[in-house]
């Protein structure tokens, strides 16, 4: 089955600096890779997506982009702020005919220090 | 719109006990699915539904049932709960039919089995 590692698994950065976390999936059959955000004690929150056919999206501070030869993927977060602070997941979906799978990362503890 | 509930958000359960975690969503999304999170591994599939009246197995469904009789509802079953099922649960839905883009999460219920 789909195996999906993310790196690193904790990242301390100074407000204003940039974040960067990757991933790296198995399955090249993958066709959708979004990425979560979870603040304690709530559920995980969709931030951004990406399909396998496009190499890179943004949505204002944060981005991704897709290497589909080399299978990683990665999450940039530009001019950090204390709110983003939070763990965050990466997945990867591969399509099956009975119905697609989300297979997780073990997600990336982020900590922006003021 | 409510989003996805779930219900408990707390419990505690005696070995061998049984109990059942309730999702229901009212953005009449057809693919619903619920997911384990332990310390370190991220989010791992247990049950997911395609529509009413189909389900499938996602990667970690032994202990647990799940039926999907009206497209709101989705319980998740646990028929002897076993002190390895401590754990934060979580139910998700998706506006897609038959694909997992775009999961909605719920708030989580945490789940203690002594």
């Amino acid at each position: 089955g789909e195996n999906v590692e993310q790196h690193p698994s904790t990242l301390s950065v100074q407000e204003g600096d940039s974040a960067v976390i990757k991933c790296t999936y198995s399955d090249s059959a993958s066709n959708y890779f979004p990425w979560y955000k979870q603040e304690l004690g709530k559920g995980p929150q969709l931030i951004i997506d990406i399909r396998s056919n496009v190499g890179e999206k943004k949505d204002q501070r944060i981005a991704v982009t897709l290497n589909k030869t080399a299978k990683h993927f990665s999450l940039h977060i530009t001019e950090t702020q204390p709110e983003d602070s939070a763990v965050y997941f990466c997945a990867a979906n591969v399509p099956k005919a009975a119905g697609n799978k989300l297979t997780f990362g073990g997600g990336t503890r982020v900590l922006v220090k003021p | 719109n409510a989003g996805v509930t779930q219900t408990p958000k707390f419990q505690v359960l005696k070995t061998g006990q049984s109990m059942t975690l309730q999702c229901a969503q009212d953005m009449n999304h057809e693919y619903m699915s619920w997911y384990r999170q332990d310390p370190g591994m991220g989010l791992r599939l247990i049950h997911y539904s395609v529509g009413a009246g189909i389900t499938d197995q996602g990667e970690v469904p032994n202990g647990y049932n799940v039926s999907r009789s009206t497209t709101e509802d989705f319980p998740l079953r646990l028929l002897s709960a076993a002190p390895s099922q401590t754990s934060v649960y979580f139910c998700a839905s998706s506006p897609y039919r038959d694909v997992s883009y775009e999961q909605y999460f719920g708030p989580g219920t945490r789940l203690t089995v002594t």
